[in-house]
């Protein structure tokens, strides 16, 4: 089965500074990988999915951007982080054809 | 367009009792399907169950059972003998159309279920 690694669990940035958040998943290959945000309140909003290496789409527009240089990597960043981007960050990742999707853990981010 | 409304934002309930989480979804494809996660106060989510759109048999597992009605575009979830532990968020979703290629998500707003011994 799927193992989803999240890191960090929790961080404080201020506001501009820089971000990275970083995925990596175990017990998969190829899989589809998934970035989600959690603002206050509940909601999980799709920031960003891919479905190999390099292959990036974004489905906000926003500071925030995505890359995964490897099968089994997936980064959040940003140049410059806004009071905005507050929020809980969730990487998942799914075999393809809609199988079910596994979350990591989280990072919760505070700007 | 797809959507996924969840209308009970909180739900309170005191143990033993059974209660039906409402979910109702949109979509225009005939290829669909629905998801069932549950965000307990830790954060994670937890994936409970996948339904396609051409599978309408109700399913039980446990303590938990879904109902999957199509004409009514409703996929509700029931928690028999509520327990303590069963207090979380819990999101319902759906993956259709061009994003089921992609499984990409789309989630109701949740529902807050709450527990009291």
């Amino acid at each position: 089965s799927q193992t989803i690694h999240q890191w960090p669990a929790t961080l404080v940035q201020p506001v501009g500074s820089p971000l990275s958040l970083e995925c990596t998943v175990e017990g998969t290959s190829n899989p589809n990988l998934y970035w989600y945000r959690q603002a206050a309140g509940r909601g999980l909003q799709l920031l960003f999915y891919s479905v190999g290496i390099g292959q990036i789409s974004s489905e906000v527009p926003q500071n925030l951007s995505a890359s995964r240089p490897q099968d089994r990597q997936f980064i959040l960043s940003s140049k410059k982080l806004l009071l905005s981007d507050s929020g809980f960050y969730l990487c998942a990742c799914a075999d393809r054809y809609n199988q079910p999707q596994h979350f990591g853990d989280g990072t919760r981010l505070s700007i | 367009a797809q959507k996924v409304t969840q209308a009970q934002t909180e739900i309170s309930v005191v143990e033993k009792e059974d209660v039906t989480l409402d979910c109702v979804y949109e979509t225009r494809d005939t290829t669909y399907y629905l998801f069932w996660y549950k965000q307990p106060p830790s954060g994670e989510l937890v994936f409970l169950i996948r339904r396609n759109s051409f599978d309408e048999q109700n399913e039980i597992s446990g303590r938990y059972s879904w109902n999957f009605q199509k004409s009514t575009s409703s996929f509700n979830f029931t928690i028999t003998a509520s327990q303590v532990v069963d207090s979380a968020v819990y999101f319902c979703a759906l993956s259709a159309g061009r994003s089921g290629n992609t499984g990409k998500l789309i989630f109701g707003q949740g529902t807050t279920l709450q527990v009291k011994p």
